[in-house]
């Protein structure tokens, strides 16, 4: 079966840190990968998304980058965090682009 | 760009007492999908509705997707503790990528 990890569960960083967070896929191959940011009591706004090894797409401007370097793998980074970036993070992966997602249990972050 | 909407925001009701959420869309939509997120926890998918005026059902939840498929909703009946949380709709309205609703919060009270 598929499994989706997503680490770390928490984290508060300083302003101006960078940013790393890791996402992994287990039992498919080729799957489109999300990242989803989401406010307190708010929904889900889509960040980045990825159909491929090496393809990124960006779908808002911001402080926060995106990168697949393998198949089942996924990362989130920024150079350096502001206040603005704190927020749930959620990891995600479909089989395809509009089929249901399946998600990460979310990086809290919080940046002091 | 175009968005899904979804109200209400927040309900709150009495256990026992029925519970719907409506999603809208102002373009058509292929497909609908529903997610449930407990209280700190992440959205678990729920359903996906594809055809025009479909109904499915999972227990005391009823699901419909509407005729000109812009317009979705959620049905709960006679609702209990264990359904509390957030449930978002989400459909594909730009560029085929799904965008979620604001969702809805539900709490219940025993």
């Amino acid at each position: 079966s598929q499994t989706i990890h997503q680490w770390p569960a928490t984290l508060v960083q300083p302003v101006g840190s960078p940013l790393s967070l890791e996402c992994t896929v287990e039992g498919t191959s080729n799957p489109n990968l999300y990242w989803y940011r989401q406010a307190a009591g708010r929904g889900l706004q889509l960040l980045f998304y990825s159909v491929g090894i090496g393809q990124i797409s960006s779908e808002v401007p911001q402080n926060l980058s995106a990168s697949r370097p393998q198949d089942r793998q996924f990362i989130l980074s920024s150079k350096k965090l502001l206040l603005s970036d704190s927020g749930f993070y959620l990891c995600a992966w479909s089989v395809m682009e509009n089929t249901e997602a399946f998600f990460g249990q979310g990086t809290r972050l919080t940046v002091v | 760009g175009q968005q899904v909407m979804q109200i209400p925001q927040y309900q709150h009701v009495q256990e026992g007492e029925d519970f719907t959420t409506y999603c809208n869309s102002s373009t058509t939509l292929s497909n609908i999908q529903w997610y449930k997120q407990r209280p700190g926890g992440h959205p678990v998918f729920l359903i996906q509705l594809v055809k025009s005026g479909e109904v499915k059902k999972q227990k005391r939840l009823t699901f419909q997707f509407g005729e000109a498929k812009k317009n979705s909703s959620l049905h709960i009946t006679a609702t209990q503790t264990t359904d509390v949380g957030t449930y978002f709709c989400a459909g594909p309205v730009n560029a085929g990528k799904s965008t979620f609703g604001d969702g809805t919060t539900l709490t219940v009270k025993p």
